[in-house]
């Protein structure tokens, strides 16, 4: 079985407004993490927000927020105020902490920010 | 700013030529460092994790012998392609060993084999 799923290849949204990028994982270990990474067309993955399996309170950072549902296995990418330098490929990814070091990666999602 | 570098960013080659990308930790002595593959449109895939010191260990379905992987200092990893060939056209990227939070990639380096 995959251990991320990215379900939405392509994502448009109105420049302003908020979007979600969802993300599901499976894994049977308790102790994981989950990270979203911003892939511009130049190639880079930039580093948006990370999430712990343990962690209580969601993770925010700035205009990023990741919507954590443990229960669900689910992971999603909220992005608010979105501006057009937020069209980018985004990656959703996972590290089981047995495996520090291994990342599994999503399929990607197409975000589009139309002005 | 960058905390790890790839050089180079953008390389063509010949068939049958051999390519060598160079990934650097500039701020920290990685022990372990990692080689990504990513071809157009599609997600990454680890294909080794490069150890200081000892051989790397490579992801299933990744030929050793074509992918060669040094780790000769706590701050530089190369990559060798060896003999390359069209399929291996793509983009490779590397990252350092990681603190809890996250894991650095670098730019990216832009292989096309003709």
């Amino acid at each position: 079985a995959q251990k991320i799923t990215q379900t939405q290849p392509g994502m448009f949204v109105q420049e302003k407004e908020a979007v979600t990028l969802d993300c599901t994982y499976d894994t049977s270990d308790q102790s994981y993490g989950l990270f979203w990474y911003k892939q511009p067309s130049s190639g880079e993955m930039i580093f948006l927000i990370y999430q712990g399996s343990y962690d209580e309170q969601n993770a925010t950072e700035g205009r990023y927020s990741l919507n954590f549902q443990k229960a669900r296995k689910s992971a999603n990418l909220v992005i608010s105020a979105s501006q057009l330098g937020d069209s980018a490929m985004y990656f959703c990814a996972m590290r089981e902490d047995y495996n520090f070091n291994k990342f599994y990666f999503g399929s990607g999602t197409k975000l589009n920010v139309k002005p | 700013g960058a905390v790890v570098s790839q050089h180079p960013s953008w390389v063509i080659c010949k068939s049958g030529t051999s390519v060598k990308i160079e990934c650097r930790s500039l701020d920290f002595q990685a022990t372990t460092m990692f080689w990504y593959r990513q071809f157009p449109k599609q997600s990454l895939m680890l294909m080794a994790t490069s150890n200081e010191g000892s051989k790397a260990t490579y992801e299933q379905g990744v030929e050793k012998d074509k992918f060669l992987i040094n780790h000769a200092s706590l701050t530089l990893s190369t990559l060798t392609v060896t003999s390359a060939h069209p399929e291996d056209s793509s983009f490779y990227i590397c990252s350092r060993g990681t603190g809890k939070e996250t894991q650095y990639f670098g730019p990216g380096t832009r292989l096309l084999v003709l």
